[in-house]
């Protein structure tokens, strides 16, 4: 069974910075593009970083790009998202998915997310 | 930057069919994928590749996509399909999601 365990989450004041950690386990990770993507409290979703299966390949929303990066460590099955100087608008759940087919464009698998929020 | 629109809501009696309707410039030309989500739940991908259903997803969801429109049809709908849906497209490597839209089955 595939399973995405996210923790990492929690409160942080505006400025600082956070690390998420995604587990993985039930499919070979190593194989899989990982995303992650956010939603804010009442609002819908939205994309926030991917990264290829060797972990050579990365992009970005624009919203995040220069402050989040996104990592994967195949050794552990675990995927990373480090947050620097955070914004009060980056408070949301944040889901790690695996991507399948053509470049891990489709979301299959969701984790049951981490909340960050952003505070003073 | 690319936008994708849904409506806010639809709403739908039971056994009747749903429709939610997803639009974007030349959305046809590009692969829609939907997402359900119920309230306090995880998404769960329900169609990929514009028309493809996942294992497990039963089959009176169906999706279509031409032109600037993607449509998520859900057929002899049920009270468990009750919850919002999202579209989401793929645009200069970045993924876009709809607004999404609540379905109410009453």
């Amino acid at each position: 069974e595939v399973q995405l365990v996210e923790s990492g989450g929690g409160l942080v004041q505006p400025g600082g910075s956070l690390r998420l950690s995604c587990a993985a386990s039930g499919f070979t990770f190593s194989s899989y593009w990982m995303h992650w993507v956010r939603q804010a409290p009442g609002k819908g979703l939205v994309w926030v970083s991917r990264i290829n299966s060797d972990g050579s390949r990365t992009s970005y929303a624009d919203s995040v790009k220069g402050r989040f990066t996104i990592s994967r460590d195949n050794a552990k099955d675990t995927l990373y998202l480090q947050m620097n100087s955070l914004r009060a608008e980056d408070t949301a759940v944040y889901y790690c998915i695996r991507g399948v087919n053509s470049g891990g464009n489709d979301l299959d698998y969701w984790g049951q997310g981490t909340r960050v929020t952003v505070s003073s | 930057s690319y936008e994708l629109t849904q409506p806010p809501s639809v709403s739908v009696s039971p056994g009747q069919t749903a429709s939610i309707t997803c639009s974007g410039d030349k959305l046809g030309d590009k692969y829609a994928c939907w997402y359900q989500q119920k309230p306090g739940q995880s998404p769960v991908l329900v169609i990929y590749q514009d028309t493809r259903r996942p294992s497990g997803i039963p089959e009176r969801f169906s999706g279509s996509n031409s032109g600037n429109t993607a449509t998520l049809t859900i057929s002899g709908t049920q009270a468990m399909d009750e919850a919002d849906y999202y579209c989401q497209a793929w645009d200069s490597s970045r993924a876009v999601f709809g607004g999404g839209t609540k379905l109410t089955v009453l």
